[in-house]
């Protein structure tokens, strides 16, 4: 595997249920994000990992929780979800170094869709 | 607010006619502007990343430029297979001592290059 991958490409749900979605990079990145796409609507990001600690939360409702165990892995546990929360989650990484900037590469992303 | 401003919202050119898009932004503070490629279903592809006015980047038929306030991506003889989303974002400072990339998205230009 190279690049970005997730898991699962489509994913359909009831409300009432529980599921995860999977982030994994192979890049050796040190810094792992979640971000929301909505139709007709700018990529949101949701969270961010930097050196396996969260240290952004854009004010994202709590049915909606991230967990980092290493720096390779992202995963998203969806419970409870509404049918607005239908959208693409796309995970990204990248690598952090002090006084670089560096760009951020993308997963293929999840389709979700809540019923 | 940090903004990100893209235009047009969609663009539609014939094979060989040559265009530009548009990305205007306010931030405070500007650690990098990118541009990203996306195609229906995928994650944003990294094509170019801009870091101070005047600099300008090249990829093929794609060339990026980036002024004080805006940053343009010209398509020089475009072909079908250039069609495709293209995302605008913005680097912003992180929160606090960790670096982290937060990333403000335009809208994005759905460009559509007919044969």
């Amino acid at each position: 595997e190279t690049g970005v991958t997730q898991t699962p490409r489509h994913l359909v749900m009831g409300m009432t249920n529980k599921k995860s979605l999977k982030c994994e990079q192979h890049l050796g990145h040190n810094a792992m994000y979640w971000y929301k796409q909505s139709a007709k609507k700018p990529l949101e990001l949701m969270f961010v990992y930097s050196l396996e600690e969260r240290v952004e939360n854009n004010s994202v409702p709590s049915r909606f929780s991230p967990e980092c165990p290493n720096s390779s892995h992202l995963f998203l546990h969806l419970h409870t979800l509404q049918p607005e929360d239908s959208a693409l989650y796309l995970c990204a990484s990248s690598q952090e170094d002090s006084g670089a900037y560096n760009e951020q590469f993308f997963g293929p992303g999840t389709r979700l869709t809540v019923l | 607010e940090d903004q990100v401003t893209q235009s047009p919202e969609a663009l539609r050119l014939q094979e060989g006619e040559s265009s530009s898009l548009n990305c205007s932004y306010t931030v405070s503070g500007l650690r990098g502007l990118f541009w990203y490629r996306q195609d229906p279903g995928k994650g944003p592809e990294f094509l170019f990343t801009l870091y101070s006015a005047g600099e300008e980047k090249e990829k093929e038929r794609l060339k990026a430029t980036l002024t004080k306030k805006e940053s343009f991506l010209h398509i020089t003889a475009p072909k079908p297979e250039d069609s495709a989303t293209y995302l605008c974002a913005v680097r912003v400072p992180s929160a606090g001592g960790t670096s982290y990339g937060k990333l403000t998205f335009g809208q994005g230009t759905i460009l559509t290059v007919h044969p």
